[in-house]
């Protein structure tokens, strides 16, 4: 596609409901990466990944959190019994190879969760 | 961790000049990076700049990077309102692909 999209753009749930954020990368990006952004803050690194390969998870939370991206290209993140801390934005990007530091990231729109 | 730090505020009058503030805390950054973040859009790159080189200038940006004193900065000349968002300072390490984010300055430019 022409851009980074995610999907919802809004999601409102119950504490304890499961929930799973849609990403699309740029098509043909081989890196694609999760973020968590506060309210007033930046965005916060979760996961990354390389094609299908999960390379680096140590910004998930704890393990209510997981993501994976089977087919190297479109990611899910799920959120397992969801509290209300976990309100936030979650940005989706994505970059042309496989990192190292010089990869530009284009993000996307990102998914506003809001858990009740 | 790594720490970036951003004033979060500024504001200016239509056609000053703009000048946003970062200070990062790992010696080792590689790449710094300016993101723009205009409500219900997505982060835009603006620039970027490698930590080998102390100024780097792209039309109406200018960014100055002091290695020494950890200190990134953002020049926008001549601020029209269209430049009013926030501005994300981030920085990475050469063989990571971890970003981390300042928490942004929120530019507000005043007709």
């Amino acid at each position: 596609g022409a851009g980074v999209s995610q999907s919802p753009r809004y999601k409102v749930t119950k504490r304890g409901q499961d929930v799973a954020l849609r990403c699309d990368p740029i098509s043909g990006h081989v890196s694609l990466y999760w973020y968590r952004q506060a309210l007033g803050q930046g965005p916060e690194f979760l996961t990354y990944f390389n094609y299908e390969a999960q390379q680096d998870k140590s910004g998930l939370p704890n393990d209510r959190f997981s993501a994976e991206r089977p087919e190297g290209s479109i990611s899910t993140l799920t959120i397992q019994r969801t509290e209300q801390r976990d309100s936030a934005m979650y940005r989706c990007a994505s970059s042309q190879g496989t990192g190292g530091g010089q990869e530009t990231q284009y993000f996307g729109p990102g998914t506003r969760l809001l858990v009740l | 961790g790594e720490d970036v730090e951003q004033s979060l505020f500024l504001s200016v009058r239509e056609g000053d000049s703009s000048v946003i503030n970062c200070t990062y805390t790992d010696s080792s950054s590689t790449y710094l990076y300016w993101y723009k973040q205009e409500p219900g859009a997505g982060l835009q790159l603006l620039t970027y700049i490698f930590s080998n080189m102390d100024m780097k200038q792209d039309q109406r940006l200018t960014v100055l990077l002091n290695k020494k004193d950890k200190h990134l900065s953002l020049r926008i000349a001549d601020t029209q309102t269209g430049d009013s968002a926030i501005y994300f300072c981030a920085e990475s390490n050469r063989g990571f692909n971890k970003f981390y984010f300042g928490s942004g300055t929120k530019l507000n430019v005043k007709p």
